[in-house]
């Protein structure tokens, strides 16, 4: 059974990098049996996709945050990573990470972290 | 483009059964969905994968109460013999060529 944990600062100033990083346990993060990926949600709103890494090393990144967004897998700690750049108010939110092993639905979830952007 | 449909509310008395639909976008009737709940203050967790043909595969540890089954574009999630946990936001999530789409959630209210 895979548990996954985020880790990474609760508190980013404007125009600043969000570094966030999740731990998986229980699988290997470099297995072609499973898929990751971060999604955040802004307080009181629903879930958004921000962008998915495979095994390959292929990455997928939602239109609307492609050109700050990047998703990279460090093999040696078991982990996978997200950069968020040039952050903004509207970046606040509680970031998961996320992992699936089928078709590309979401079997595991992180606990979530919450990441204020705020000077 | 590959959009999930979902009413933003639902309720149903304790003891009842609830049916929350997830309508997917005109040209992509064959697509499976997962359903995740999202109690209170929590992180969202799995329910269950649902083929266009209505088999499911449950995550582990879901009660037999959740089901799922599919009609078209609509994908279904029944919660039978409603208890105050099941208070939740139901979010369906499908996936196209590498992406994850999510639908805006339905908030259920127990009675």
């Amino acid at each position: 059974q895979l548990q996954l944990q985020e880790s990474g600062p609760g508190l980013v100033k404007p125009s600043e990098t969000l570094s966030l990083a999740c731990t998986v346990s229980g699988g290997s993060i470099s297995s072609s049996t499973y898929y990751w990926g971060w999604i955040r949600q802004p307080p009181g709103k629903g879930l958004e996709w921000i962008g998915t890494i495979y095994y390959s090393g292929s990455t997928h990144y939602n239109p609307s945050l492609k050109s700050r967004v990047t998703i990279f897998v460090d093999t040696s700690k078991n982990q996978f990573s997200l950069k968020l750049s040039s952050v903004t108010a509207a970046d606040t939110a509680v970031y998961y990470c996320a992992g699936g092993m089928r078709q590309g639905e979401i079997d595991y979830w992180g606990q979530g972290t919450l990441v204020t952007v705020s000077s | 483009q590959l959009v999930l449909t979902q009413s933003p509310s639902a309720s149903a008395s304790l003891g009842a059964s609830v049916k929350l639909t997830c309508t997917l976008s005109s040209g992509h009737s064959s697509y499976a969905i997962a359903w995740h709940q999202q109690q209170p203050e929590k992180g969202p967790r799995y329910l269950m994968m649902l083929n266009s043909n209505g088999s499911h595969t449950k995550g582990d540890g879901i009660p037999d109460r959740f089901s799922g089954s599919s009609s078209g574009a609509e994908r279904y999630l029944t919660i039978s013999s409603l208890q105050s946990e099941d208070e939740s936001d139901y979010y369906c999530q499908t996936w196209g060529t590498g992406d994850w789409v999510f639908g805006g959630g339905t908030k259920l209210t127990v009675l």
